[in-house]
């Protein structure tokens, strides 16, 4: 069955670090998307990428689908206080949804 | 608010009661998405609707996991015979129509969820 692995499950980095998170399927995706979660609340939707090799930019975010869309990545910029919370991908199958384990963001002051 | 909404917020059982939850979606979302998810891991899927149509359950899910949505807008998910592992929050989510192939797909909007605690 369709797996999703992400790495790293976590991360510390000072304010002002940069981060990134790697999302790794074991079949080709329909399509990829990215969520956040801060603690204590529900996953929030950051993004989708449909296209082999596609790159999108949210402000300091940049999210990329791998040409064989069977992996991704989402990197931030300069990291800030309120860029904490758990990030995961899900991958969309056909009538399949499948999350990553998440990676858990700790940024230091 | 117009968000997805969830009830009950929490609920304590004792092993071997049935339970269930129910999910408001947004209204003019025709998908539904029930997840759960346990500390420190990422929603794990348990099934879907497009209207009142179950389109897709995963095979994690015991025969005493069922879901309904049988007008098409609010669903409900029921444990039966609970057990210990079932302790869990219980997502909802439902996303907007695509227009397009049942391979296509839109944001998922999550609810707050359901806290299940099995004693």
């Amino acid at each position: 069955g369709q797996q999703v692995m992400q790495i790293p499950q976590y991360q510390h980095v000072q304010e002002g670090e940069d981060f990134t998170t790697y999302c790794n399927s074991s079949t080709t995706l329909s399509n990829i998307q990215w969520y956040k979660q801060r603690p204590g609340g529900h996953p929030v939707f950051l993004i989708q990428l449909v296209k082999s090799g596609e790159v999108k930019k949210q402000k300091r975010l940049t999210f990329q689908f791998g040409e064989a869309k069977k992996n991704s990545s989402l990197h931030i910029t300069a990291t800030q206080t309120t860029d904490v919370g758990t990030y995961f991908c899900a991958g969309l199958g056909y009538q399949k949804v499948t999350f990553g384990i998440g990676t858990k963001l700790q940024v230091i002051p | 608010d117009t968000g997805v909404s969830q009830d009950p917020r929490h609920k304590i059982t004792k092993r071997g009661q049935n339970v269930t939850f129910r999910c408001d979606p947004i209204s003019e979302h025709n998908r539904l998405y029930w997840y759960r998810q346990t500390l420190g891991q990422g929603p794990e899927f348990l099934t879907y609707f497009q209207n009142e149509a179950q389109l897709e359950k995963s095979r994690l899910l015991s025969d005493r996991f069922s879901a309904e949505r049988p007008k098409g807008s609010f669903s409900t998910l029921e444990i039966q015979r609970t057990e210990q592992g079932d302790s869990a929050m219980y997502l909802c989510a439902s996303s907007s129509p695509t227009g397009l192939l049942l391979g296509s797909y839109n944001e998922q909007f999550f609810g707050p969820g359901t806290r299940l605690t099995v004693l």
